[in-house]
C-alpha cells in the first residue's frame, strides 16, 4: 500500500525557535494533503489541507503565519512552526491523498514536538 | 458545523462480547465514509470503507441513509481490538473525522 512518511519523529526545541516537520509520499504522487494535531488521548484536529503548488486552506482557529505549510511538490509538504511555544507541544500528524483518487487517506507516523 | 458524530468516547467490552461503536455523520450529498483505527503506538490505518461492502477483522459497517448513520459493528471483540476508532467522510477535497472512540476489550 501507500506509505507516509514524516521526519523529523520527535522534535525537541527552545521557546521561541520555529522547526519544520517534512511530509513525504514515498510511492505515489499526492496532490492533497492534510495536517492535523492531536493532543493527549484525544481526537485529531484538522489544521490545513495543503495542496500541490497552492496555498494552503486553514481550519477556523488555526492561525496560518503560525503554521506555515508549503506543499512545493506532489510528494512533499512541510509543516513550519514559527516562533515555538511550550503550547504548540503537541503530535502532528500528515496524511495524504493519492492523485486522482478520491478515496483513502494514508497516514505518516507522526511528529511529536516539545517545546521547551 | 461537526459533520461527523462519535457519540461515545470511550467504550468498554468484555472479549466475546459484541461491540457496536457508533458514527453519525451529517452530510446533503452522497457520502464516502470510512473507519480509521489507530493502535496504541501505531499510525492510523485504514480498517474499512462503506462502498467496498467488506469485512475487515471481523467488523462490518453499514451506510444507513435514512439515519445518516455508518456504526461500526463487530459480533465478538477480542482483546487485540482494543485501540482508537475514528469515523470519517470524505466531500470532495475535504476529509472531516469524528472525535474517535477509545474501545478496550476487557480479557
Amino acid at each position: 500500500g501507500a506509505v507516509v512518511s514524516q521526519h523529523p519523529s520527535w522534535v525537541i526545541c527552545k521557546s521561541g525557535t520555529s522547526v519544520k516537520i517534512e511530509c513525504r509520499s514515498l510511492d505515489f504522487q499526492a496532490t492533497t494533503m492534510f495536517w492535523y494535531r492531536q493532543f493527549p488521548k484525544q481526537s485529531l484536529m484538522l489544521m490545513a489541507t495543503s495542496n500541490e503548488g497552492s496555498k494552503a486552506t486553514y481550519e477556523q482557529g488555526v492561525e496560518k503565519d503560525k503554521f506555515l505549510i508549503n506543499h512545493a511538490s506532489l510528494t512533499l509538504s512541510t509543516l513550519t512552526v514559527t516562533s515555538a511555544h511550550p503550547e504548540d507541544s503537541s503530535f502532528y500528524i500528515c496524511s495524504a491523498r493519492v492523485r486522482g483518487s478520491t478515496g483513502e487517506l494514508f497516514f505518516g507516523e507522526g511528529s511529536r514536538l516539545t517545546v521547551l | 458545523a461537526q459533520r461527523v458524530t462519535q457519540p461515545e468516547k470511550l467504550l468498554s467490552v468484555f472479549k466475546g462480547a459484541p461491540v457496536e461503536l457508533k458514527c453519525n455523520y451529517s452530510y446533503s450529498g452522497s457520502p464516502e465514509l470510512f473507519w480509521y483505527v489507530q493502535y496504541s503506538r501505531q499510525r492510523l490505518q485504514l480498517l474499512l470503507r462503506h462502498i467496498s461492502r467488506e469485512s475487515i477483522k471481523g467488523f462490518t459497517a453499514d451506510l444507513n441513509k435514512g439515519e445518516t448513520s455508518f456504526h461500526l459493528k463487530k459480533p465478538f471483540a477480542q482483546e487485540e481490538d482494543s485501540a482508537m476508532y475514528y469515523c470519517a467522510l470524505a466531500t470532495g477535497n475535504q476529509f472531516y473525522f469524528g472525535t474517535g472512540t477509545s474501545l478496550t476489550v476487557i480479557p
